[in-house]
């Protein structure tokens, strides 16, 4: 079975300040992986993906993920964070191996950036 | 239309009753998959559909949950006798193969 873990329900953050949201996973196989954000009373929105190659992928809006496989962790990153970046995020994953193309979702991480 | 639309964006139907969901996919994406959002969870697998076909059924919670694609495009989510624990946001995602998932804004149900 695969699986999430988002520790943190809430990350605060001041404006202008790096920002990490951490996620770490299980799964069979080589991992895929992916971060989504959430706004309010909206779908998710795709932000990265991890397949394979460089461990720190680029994304929308500036952030960026840093897959370490030994540390099973996939951890979002963004070096200046804005307002505009408050929202629920979530992290998902799923294997190269079986389970089709059926993502499993952590519970999400709250960022707040404030002034 | 760029997106995934579902609709309603919102459904209240008294404990019971049946419901439909309906989600139009982007034209062209092959796969087609249903997600429950509970409040404060994340989303959470229910179908997923390859063409007209369901590939993968494992995340229905039970009989009363069912889901169709009959022409490999629009997608119903068909629920019966609802309970009140049904009720969460139902997400609509679709894709082209290996491609990341493009969602909906949802159908918000609560069944009272």
């Amino acid at each position: 079975a695969q699986s999430v873990a988002q520790p943190e329900d809430q990350v605060n953050v001041a404006e202008g300040n790096p920002l990490t949201v951490k996620c770490t996973y299980s799964v069979s196989g080589n991992p895929y992986l992916f971060w989504y954000v959430q706004y309010p009373n909206r779908g998710l929105q795709f932000l990265l993906k991890y397949i394979t190659g460089d461990n720190l992928v680029k994304g929308s809006y500036g952030f960026e993920a840093e897959f370490n496989k030994s540390q099973t962790s996939f951890h979002l990153k963004k070096p200046s964070a804005l307002v505009s970046d408050s929202a629920l995020y979530f992290c998902a994953v799923r294997g190269s191996t079986g389970g089709g193309n059926k993502l499993t979702f952590g519970t999400g991480t709250q960022l707040k950036v404030e002034l | 239309g760029a997106g995934v639309s579902q609709t309603p964006s919102n459904k209240v139907t008294e404990k019971g009753k049946y419901v439909e969901l309906r989600c139009d996919p982007i034209s062209g994406h092959t796969a087609l998959y249903w997600y429950r959002q509970s409040l404060g969870q994340g989303p959470e697998f229910l179908i997923y559909f390859q063409g007209t076909g369901a590939a993968d059924d494992s995340g229905l919670p039970n009989d009363r949950f069912f889901a169709v694609r009959p022409e490999g495009s629009v997608s119903t989510l068909k629920i019966q006798r609802t309970e009140r624990g049904d009720s969460a946001v139902y997400l609509c995602a679709s894709s082209l193969q290996g491609s990341p998932l493009h969602f909906g804004n949802g159908t918000r149900l609560t069944v009272t």
